[in-house]
């Protein structure tokens, strides 16, 4: 079985550029996960969909982050304009009920 | 909200020796608990889970236990192997389907 597969695996961009990340999550999952995972910390939870609608939003920092996931299959996460604290791996994560699968991550680097 | 903290940050065993990893959570309505191995550059992998209706889960040299009275859980690993060096999470989530919450993560290294 395919796991979760992100897309890029790098990504290094200077402040106030944007940037986009790409998920797609185990087939037949309908519950997916966006996560923040600072440099020595454990993952903390962005944005959370259940098929395309969203279910948890609280800790999105929706001045600059969206989320999307079209169609209920792959999602996209966006920063418009990054902030130099916003270098971390940001982690999709997809889940059938309660096991929660996630993929490589994408590391970005704000300079 | 939910509030997972995990003891120790690091943990040095040698090689054949047992570790153990705990965490306590803070909402008693929590009640799946995963446990997640998390390699350099790589994403978490579950590694054991268990719900709130039972007391212990065992998957050969890994084991977890819970305390539902006193909101603490553990991770036990035997017979360390320098394969199982890694960073490891525990999480809580009250519901099917629901945000995990993290602990700070436990950086374990096993000394052949």
């Amino acid at each position: 079985e395919a796991g979760v597969a992100q897309s890029p695996r790098y990504k290094i961009i200077e402040k106030r550029q944007s940037v986009a990340f790409w998920c797609n999550p185990i087939s037949g999952h309908a519950t997916l996960y966006w996560y923040q995972q600072i440099l020595g910390q454990g993952p903390k939870l962005l944005i959370q969909f259940q098929n395309n609608g969203v279910v948890d939003d609280s800790q999105l920092p929706k001045d600059r982050f969206s989320a999307e996931r079209l169609k209920g299959v792959d999602s996209t996460l966006k920063i418009q304009p990054a902030k130099l604290e916003d270098s971390a791996v940001y982690l999709c994560a997809s889940s059938p009920i309660f096991e929660a699968f996630f993929g490589q991550g994408t590391r970005l680097t704000v300079v | 909200g939910e509030n997972v903290e995990q003891h120790p940050s690091t943990l040095s065993v040698q090689e054949g020796d047992s570790a153990v990893i705990k965490c306590t959570y803070s909402d008693s309505a929590s009640n799946y608990f995963p446990w997640y191995k998390q390699e350099l550059g790589k994403g978490p992998q579950l590694i054991i889970d268990i719900r709130s209706n039972v007391g212990e889960k065992k998957d050969q040299r890994i084991a977890v236990t819970l305390n539902k009275t006193a909101k603490h859980f553990s991770l036990h690993i035997t017979e360390t192997q320098p394969e199982d060096s890694a960073v490891y999470f525990c999480a809580a989530s009250m519901n099917a389907g629901n945000m995990l919450t993290f602990g700070g993560g436990t950086r374990l290294m096993v000394k052949p």
